[in-house]
C-alpha cells in the first residue's frame, strides 16, 4: 500500500510569489491534515479536510488556503509569500473523522519551502 | 490556547541506558494522546494512540503511560539503541475539535 505522497519535495520561491503544494493520501483515507514546521517550533496545525470540506483551521493568515478533491487528494496554497513562510510543510492522512475512528496520522515526507 | 509541553528538549544517552520523556497536556476535553517518532530525513511515524486514563501501551522496548486527570504521559525506552535516535513528538487531541496539538518534541541521541 503506497504511503502519503507529497510533491514537490523541495521548492524555492521569492517573496510575493505564490505556491501550491500537493498531497496524495493513502488509498482509502479520506481525511487530510496540513502542518507547518519551523526551527524551534512544534508542528503547527494549518487545516484539515474531510470529504472535500474543511473541518478545522489553525491560526494562520488568510494567505494560507487549501482544498480537497473528490479523490481525497489535497492541495495547499500560500499566496504573497513572506520570508517567514520558509518551513517544512507536512501532510498527513487518516481514514476518517477522529471521533469515530481514533486512528493515528500517517505523514508524508514533506515539502521543504524556501522563500528568498 | 491549548499548550502541549514536552521535556526534556533534548537528551543524550549511552547505548544500553534506559530513558524516559514527559508530555504535559490540558486535562480538560481530553480525547486522545498520540506519540510519534520522527527520524531525520524521514516522516513522523505513529507509536501509540492512547485514549483511556491509566492506559499503558508497549511496542518492543518502547512503552507509554497516560494520566488524563493530571494531564501527563510518559514515554519510556528500555535499553536504548543508536537506531532509537530520533525526535519523539506527543500530540493532544481534544474532544471539542479533533485537531492534534503537537509539542515541540524531545530529541534523543543514543551514542554507541
Amino acid at each position: 500500500k503506497a504511503g502519503v505522497t507529497q510533491t514537490p519535495r523541495y521548492l524555492i520561491k521569492t517573496r510575493g510569489q505564490q505556491v501550491t503544494l500537493s498531497c496524495s493520501p493513502i488509498s482509502g483515507h479520506r481525511s487530510v491534515s496540513w502542518y507547518q514546521q519551523t526551527p524551534g517550533q512544534g508542528l503547527q496545525f494549518l487545516f484539515e479536510y474531510f470529504s472535500e470540506t474543511q473541518r478545522n483551521k489553525g491560526n494562520f493568515p488568510g494567505r494560507f488556503s487549501g482544498r480537497q478533491f473528490s479523490n481525497s487528494r489535497s492541495e495547499m496554497n500560500v499566496s504573497t509569500l513572506e520570508l517567514g513562510d520558509s518551513a517544512l510543510y507536512l501532510c498527513a492522512s487518516s481514514p476518517g473523522p477522529k471521533k469515530t475512528v481514533g486512528s493515528p496520522l500517517h505523514f508524508g515526507n514533506g515539502t521543504r519551502l524556501t522563500v528568498t | 490556547i491549548l499548550n502541549v509541553e514536552q521535556s526534556p528538549q533534548s537528551l543524550h544517552v549511552q547505548e544500553g541506558d534506559s530513558t524516559n520523556f514527559t508530555c504535559s497536556f490540558p486535562s480538560s476535553n481530553f480525547y486522545a494522546l498520540h506519540w510519534y517518532r520522527w527520524e531525520t530525513a524521514k516522516s513522523p511515524e505513529a507509536l501509540f494512540v492512547m485514549t483511556l486514563n491509566g492506559d499503558e501501551k508497549k511496542k518492543g522496548r518502547i512503552s507509554a503511560t497516560l494520566n488524563t486527570k493530571e494531564g501527563y504521559s510518559y514515554l519510556y525506552i528500555k535499553g536504548s539503541q543508536p537506531e532509537d535516535s530520533a525526535t519523539y513528538l506527543c500530540a493532544f487531541q481534544s474532544y471539542n475539535t479533533d485537531k492534534l496539538i503537537f509539542g515541540t518534541g524531545t530529541r534523543l541521541q543514543v551514542f554507541p
